[in-house]
């Protein structure tokens, strides 16, 4: 069963705390991305990544850390450096096309991070 | 900047009623344009990607064209069932980026 999976579903987190969220893909996609979606809000990329060992920040970089060593893999870290993370976090991937471009994009079923 | 813009936030109709979802988009030099689906507290299901040199694509009862001239994409829904219920997004990917701008969404009830 080909997708995108997110791990934990929920996770709460006090305050001073890093956590990680996962999310695997097999896909075999070689972009992945990091979104987060606040109430009544649309998506805000985060980070995203094109290739293993490469990644670039997305609108809203502060606060969170990422890696991508392995295709399949891009976990998110939520830092205490990110005073409001209460929010609701997808995962994406896609697969290049031609140049610089990616066809369509594909979602995992997301995590909801809860501050204590 | 690619701004991406649905109007309206929310929209009820009864059931059978065929509807349309607008998004605009301000940078007509778009790759490619996708609509979603999103059911409360889950992720998004793609439903329909129209590339840039495409005008419409058709998928069971939903049908989305694409006016890049103007702007503008439609995301027509025919005889609209409860199960229809969820919000929509859209998403434009802009030409020479790896980005996707999304827009706020619709949230349709039936």
């Amino acid at each position: 069963d080909g997708g995108i999976t997110q791990s934990p579903k929920y996770l709460f987190r006090k305050e001073g705390q890093n956590v990680t969220l996962s999310c695997e893909q097999n896909l075999n996609h070689d972009a992945m991305y990091w979104y987060r979606q606040d109430p009544g809000q649309g998506l805000r990329l985060i980070y995203y990544s094109q290739i293993v060992n490469d990644f670039q920040k997305g609108d809203i970089a502060e606060g969170y850390s990422v890696s991508r060593e392995k295709k399949e893999s891009f976990p998110l870290t939520v830092t205490s450096a990110q005073k409001n993370p209460t929010a609701f976090y997808l995962c994406a991937s896609a697969d290049r096309i031609e140049g610089s471009s990616y066809n369509e994009q594909f979602f995992g079923p997301g995590t909801r991070l809860t501050v204590l | 900047k690619q701004e991406v813009t649905q109007i309206p936030a929310a929209l009820s109709v009864p059931e059978g009623e065929n509807l349309v979802l607008n998004c605009s988009f301000t940078d007509s030099a778009i790759y490619n344009l996708q609509w979603f689906r999103q059911d409360p507290g889950k992720g998004l299901t793609s439903l329909l990607l129209i590339q840039s040199s495409q005008r419409e694509q058709t998928s069971g009862r939903l049908n989305a064209s694409l006016d890049k001239s103007s702007g503008r994409s439609t995301l027509y829904i025919a005889a609209s069932q409860p199960g229809d219920s969820a919000t929509y997004l859209c998403a434009v990917s802009t030409s020479g980026t790896y980005k996707y701008i999304f827009g706020t969404g619709t949230r349709l009830k039936v």
